[in-house]
């Protein structure tokens, strides 16, 4: 039963446009979401996060997107670089507890 | 600053056999947390370490999994009479204060295990 869910397995967008990534869940409970980034060979990086008291979160390039009531985050990169070429996992925590549960990752390839 | 450090970065064994995988936190993190990560999957929770005490052990498959946090830095995670669906990358993270949202998990590279 997966509570965490990203959907498309992979993303291609052009080197300087948007890159949309999107995650789902199932489970209420969660209040803290993150993602995080993972280059082959390393451990995944964290990126940004959001609290489930926000609906927008920026860092630079990366927004991420909280939308509680349809369950769905997004994470937005503006512009896309051929070094953001990576897989990206969206992960979420509960209060009670910071295991985190994450989702299968989603592959972005940027084209120069 | 050194972050988060796994040994060995792979690890070959027969089926049947036991294994240790280590992980060394960055310096001050109390808290400690272990993930398997099977091919095509997110990584999956395992085990979680607030100081030298196990806080949350519910994602230990079975009891041939177990760890330890003896001196609250390093970790152990022991795998006993290894299958072949043992085969997986074992994730470390460990973060500043104890647990709850808001505390970033940062990561190390991992073990990868091939259980043959």
């Amino acid at each position: 039963d997966q509570q965490v869910k990203q959907n498309s397995p992979s993303l291609s967008v052009q080197e300087g446009r948007i890159s949309i990534l999107n995650c789902d869940y199932t489970n209420s409970m969660f209040d803290y979401f993150l993602w995080y980034k993972k280059y082959p060979a390393e451990g995944p990086t964290f990126l940004i996060s959001i609290s489930s008291i926000k609906d927008k979160n920026e860092d630079g390039r990366f927004t991420v997107f909280l939308n509680k009531s349809a369950k769905h985050l997004s994470l937005h990169i503006v512009p896309s670089q051929p070094g953001d070429s990576a897989v990206y996992f969206c992960a979420a925590s509960t209060g009670a507890n910071s295991k985190l549960t994450f989702g299968k990752g989603i592959t972005l390839s940027v084209r120069p | 600053g050194a972050g988060v450090s796994q040994t060995p970065s792979n690890k070959v064994t027969e089926k049947g056999k036991y294994v240790e995988l280590r992980c060394d936190p960055i310096s001050g993190h109390t808290a400690l947390y272990w993930y398997r990560q099977s091919l095509g999957q997110g990584p999956e929770f395992l085990i979680y370490f607030q100081g030298t005490g196990a806080a949350d052990d519910s994602g230990l498959p079975n009891d041939r999994f177990f760890a330890v946090r003896p001196e609250g830095s390093v970790s152990t995670l022991k795998i006993q009479r290894t299958e072949r669906g043992d085969s997986a990358m074992y994730l470390c993270a460990s973060s500043l204060n104890p647990a709850g949202p808001g505390e970033t998990q940062y990561f190390g590279p991992g073990t990868r295990l091939l259980v043959l």
